[in-house]
């Protein structure tokens, strides 16, 4: 089985803190995205890396940078953090970037709350 | 462009009786199509998906759906609801192209009554 994991399932920061999330999957997808999910919103693309080193933005980069350095992990950045980032983060990756079975395996999420 | 609309945000059954949430979507390509579950605290678990073979789609835990391309709907369905379904559903779509963009819905929140 796939498995994706992420460093914290709960995280509490102040304003204008730099954080760092880590994603780690093991089963040698190219693809790695991270995405926010709020009530009512469902969840939105922030940023995807289809190779080391590659990076996209998604919808919502504003605020947030990534880090890929190794295939299989894949890490979200804010910079100086601020209250509009309280959220669910959720990493997840995938095998193929085109082809119709793109498949996403998502970790469990981190619940970060900025203080 | 693409998009999906789940049509119910919440929806409340009682516990053997059937289960319908709704999503219709639009999409420039043909698309691959996805229901995913997440319980509380859990991350998204995938529940089945379409890409281009059977219209009728079977997952896991009795889950169906059906594509519908003249009414651009997937709806998903289950015969009989079960506690344990309690959990939020969302629709995705995925377009065509050189990386396949993927678009959730918005979520269906299912009660589901003993």
């Amino acid at each position: 089985d796939v498995k994706v994991t992420q460093s914290s399932r709960y995280l509490v920061k102040r304003t204008g803190e730099k954080v760092f999330l880590e994603c780690v999957q093991d089963m040698d997808h190219e693809n790695m995205f991270w995405y926010r999910q709020d009530p009512g919103l469902g969840l939105r693309l922030i940023y995807f890396s289809y190779d080391v080193k590659m990076k996209e933005k998604g919808d919502i980069p504003e605020g947030y940078s990534v880090s890929r350095e190794k295939k299989e992990r894949f890490s979200l950045i804010l910079e100086s953090a601020s209250t509009n980032q309280t959220s669910m983060y959720l990493c997840a990756s995938s095998l193929l970037t085109s082809g119709r079975d793109n498949e996403q395996f998502f970790g469990p999420g981190t619940r970060l709350t900025v203080l | 462009a693409q998009s999906v609309t789940q049509l119910d945000s919440h929806v409340s059954v009682s516990e053997g009786t059937p289960v319908l949430l709704r999503c219709n979507y639009s999409s420039s390509y043909s698309p691959s199509l996805f229901w995913y579950v997440q319980h509380p605290n859990k991350g998204l678990q995938l529940l089945l998906k379409y890409t281009s073979a059977a219209t009728l789609v079977k997952g896991i835990n009795g889950f169906e759906a059906e594509f519908k391309k003249s009414e651009t709907s997937f709806h998903l369905t289950k015969p009989s609801a079960h506690m344990s379904d309690a959990a939020e559903y969302f629709c995705v779509v995925s377009g065509g192209g050189g990386y396949q963009k993927v678009t959730f819905g918005t979520g269906t929140k299912l009660q589901v009554i003993p």
